[in-house]
């Protein structure tokens, strides 16, 4: 099936620092979801793009649908503890199923 | 409070036994979905609907079994068949509408078997 490849696997940050991170493809996609899953829970879905360029904010969260339609990029700026989790990315192309990423693990040291 | 409800939460099952795990909806969804989540992986589809009635298998729908005979309501059976079922599985809904691709998650059922 498609894949979609997310960077990083995981992330070892200070209290207070940026983070990014990025899903790619080789298909183009026309929807973009961010999801965060806290331990044990199911995933929350944290930003939704729709259009290839767009650029959306969700408080400290921003996400943007890559211009050639096959990436995205989600940062978050000045990281709280309540950050950590696993951000997943999910594509997905016209009515076809969402694809998932394998997640990025963040993890915060305060 | 609309929402998706999974139960159990925990759930331990001998060999050899079928286990089937409850997911309900209260967000008049005509979609639903069933995925399996193994430790430092990404989601993985098991089986999924968009009407009731119907269903269609995912990537991995060997040794589970489903029946969508409620809008509402989307249980999974987990099937004796299925050779490494310990892990934790996830529910989800959306609208069914394909200009949009929002899934919305239940809390998820832990399996693990014994």
């Amino acid at each position: 099936g498609q894949q979609l490849n997310q960077s990083p696997q995981s992330m070892f940050i200070q209290e207070g620092e940026d983070v990014s991170m990025n899903c790619t493809s080789s298909s183009i996609f026309n929807t973009w979801l961010w999801y965060k899953q806290d331990p044990g829970e199911g995933p929350v879905l944290l930003i939704a793009l729709y259009k290839a360029g767009e650029l959306t904010s969700n408080g400290r969260l921003t996400a943007q649908f890559g211009i050639t339609r096959k990436d995205s990029f989600l940062n978050i700026s000045a990281s709280i503890p309540s950050d950590v989790g696993i951000y997943f990315c999910a594509g997905r192309q016209g009515a076809q199923k969402l694809v998932f990423g394998q997640g990025t693990r963040l993890t915060i040291n305060p | 409070d609309g929402g998706i409800t999974q139960s159990p939460k925990y759930l331990f099952r001998k060999e050899g036994q079928n286990v089937t795990l409850s997911c309900e909806q209260n967000l008049n969804h005509d979609a639903m979905y069933w995925y399996r989540q193994d430790p430092g992986q990404g989601l993985r589809l098991i089986y999924y609907s968009q009407i009731v009635n119907d269903f269609q298998k995912g990537d991995i729908a060997e040794g589970y079994s489903v029946s969508r005979e409620k809008k509402e309501s989307f249980p999974l059976t987990v099937t004796s068949a299925q050779k490494n079922p310990t892990a934790f599985y996830l529910c989800a809904s959306s609208r069914g509408d394909t200009n949009t691709g929002e899934l919305f998650f239940g809390e998820g059922s832990r399996l693990t078997v014994l």
